[in-house]
């Protein structure tokens, strides 16, 4: 139990166009998700909180115009980098939790997904 | 707000040696501490977790030690293997909120 999906897996696009990427909650429902950015060698940097039905929570840096979060529904949350450039180029993780259906009150986490940005 | 230090950023060990990663937090409100283990391209996956009301908590050849008067926790990993090699994270966390330490690297030489 406690699975939590991420589309796309990988994805390439070229600079000034924007890419969604899609988190899922298989099996538990999550009233919170969480975004993360993470580079190569370094630790998760957490972008937002995404709470169902009500704006995401983003953390001090973090534009709010650029990576739109939304959280339609108690299974899924999306981000969507507008815009994009090669900076964007990262690595990024969602993970959803504490919540009902899920064994503990942990976060789990997608399988993130790679974006590069020509 | 909580702030999560993990040390050290790397650690090497000798197969079969033990390996001790720590983590300091700072709010006292935080009442749930996993560490959760990276491997290379794959997502964070939970190793083992402790709450405060527990001193410490043992799952095989891996565990947790929590002091809360001092704010610290620790994992323990006993009789590495080469498939023990991967970024660990621990976290501090109370109701929805986590805060996650930097990462150790761990690799177990053979």
């Amino acid at each position: 139990g406690a699975v939590v999906s991420q589309h796309p897996s990988r994805v390439i696009c070229k600079s000034g166009t924007s890419v969604k990427i899609e988190c899922r909650s298989l099996d538990f429902q999550a009233t919170t998700m969480f975004w993360y950015r993470q580079f190569p060698k370094q630790s998760l940097m957490l972008m937002a909180t995404s709470n169902e039905g009500s704006k995401a929570t983003y953390e001090q840096g973090v534009e709010k115009d650029k990576f739109l979060i939304n959280h339609a529904s108690l299974t899924l949350s999306t981000l969507t980098v507008t815009s994009a450039h090669p900076e964007d180029s990262s690595f990024y993780i969602c993970s959803a939790g504490p919540g009902t259906g899920a064994s503990t009150d942990t976060q789990y986490f997608g399988p993130g997904t790679r974006l590069t940005v020509l | 707000g909580e702030n999560v230090e993990q040390h050290p950023s790397t650690l090497s060990v000798q197969e079969g040696d033990s390996a001790v990663i720590k983590c300091t937090y700072s709010d006292s409100a935080s009442n749930y501490f996993p560490w959760y283990k990276q491997e290379l391209g794959k997502r964070p996956q939970l190793i083992i977790d402790i709450r405060s009301n527990v001193g410490e908590k043992k799952d095989q050849r891996i565990a947790v030690t929590l002091n809360k008067t001092a704010k610290h926790f620790s994992l323990h990993i006993t009789e590495t293997q080469p498939e023990d090699s991967a970024v660990y994270f621990c976290a501090a966390s109370w109701g929805n909120q986590f805060y996650f330490g930097t990462g150790t690297s761990l690799t177990v030489i053979p």
